[in-house]
């Protein structure tokens, strides 16, 4: 299972974009990237999934350069309801190994 | 839009109590899965169900069953609270089982005292 290191913590005022990298250092050739969103006392909800290059949807894009050593989740013009902690997660996605949530980064919107 | 639904946002039980929670998906997934997440030691995964009837045992059984008589609820039963089963209690579904693509309910905080 590739190990993942993401920032503990980051700071964004509202309005601006927020780009959050996790480096994936000994990512597999069949793991995919997942990142999910989760607000204190709630569940984590799954924001968006790569394999490689770019992916976008209505909530945010995934940056994922040609090594696929690292990626990038950006946030376009956070508000203060961005506020919670962000979950990189890297793995097969049919494999056989349950979802290992790391630390994740609190991010942190500032009116 | 997806829905998993959880019985309780907060429940308070005491020692010994037996205590159940009840999960509800409305999306035809197969696959369900418990976790309790706890501060400093992320989501761990306790039961996991992927058909009616079928259960396995995850991370951290102990202490805990489930039962899953219908495709869209799964339960997760406490047999004896004990203290430190204090916890958020998070379900979820999934199309295929272990896919990274999960859906979770807003979760329910058990307090035991």
């Amino acid at each position: 299972l590739a190990k993942t290191t993401q920032p503990i913590s980051m700071d964004s005022y509202e309005g601006q974009e927020v780009n959050i990298t996790c480096s994936h250092n000994n990512i597999a050739t069949n793991d995919y990237i997942t990142w999910y969103q989760q607000f204190p006392s709630q569940g984590p909800r799954f924001i968006i999934q790569g394999y490689k290059t770019k992916v976008t949807n209505e909530v945010a894009s995934l940056f994922i350069p040609a090594d696929r050593k690292s990626s990038t989740l950006s946030l376009p013009r956070v508000s203060l309801s961005d506020t919670a902690v962000y979950y990189c997660l890297v793995g097969e996605n049919s494999g056989n190994t349950p979802l290992v949530f790391g630390k994740g980064t609190r991010l942190s919107v500032i009116a | 839009d997806v829905k998993v639904t959880q019985s309780s946002r907060y429940l308070v039980k005491r020692t010994g109590e037996k205590v159940f929670l009840e999960c509800v998906q409305d999306m035809d997934h197969e696959n369900m899965f418990w976790y309790r997440q706890d501060p400093g030691l992320g989501l761990r995964l306790i039961y996991f169900s992927y058909d009616v009837k079928m259960k396995e045992k995850g991370d951290i059984p102990e202490g805990y069953s489930v039962s899953r008589e219908k495709k869209e609820r799964f339960s997760l039963i406490l047999e004896s609270a004990s203290t430190n089963q204090t916890s958020m209690y998070l379900c979820a579904s999934s199309f295929v089982l272990w896919t990274y693509e999960q859906y979770f309910g807003p979760g329910t905080r058990l307090t035991v005292t």
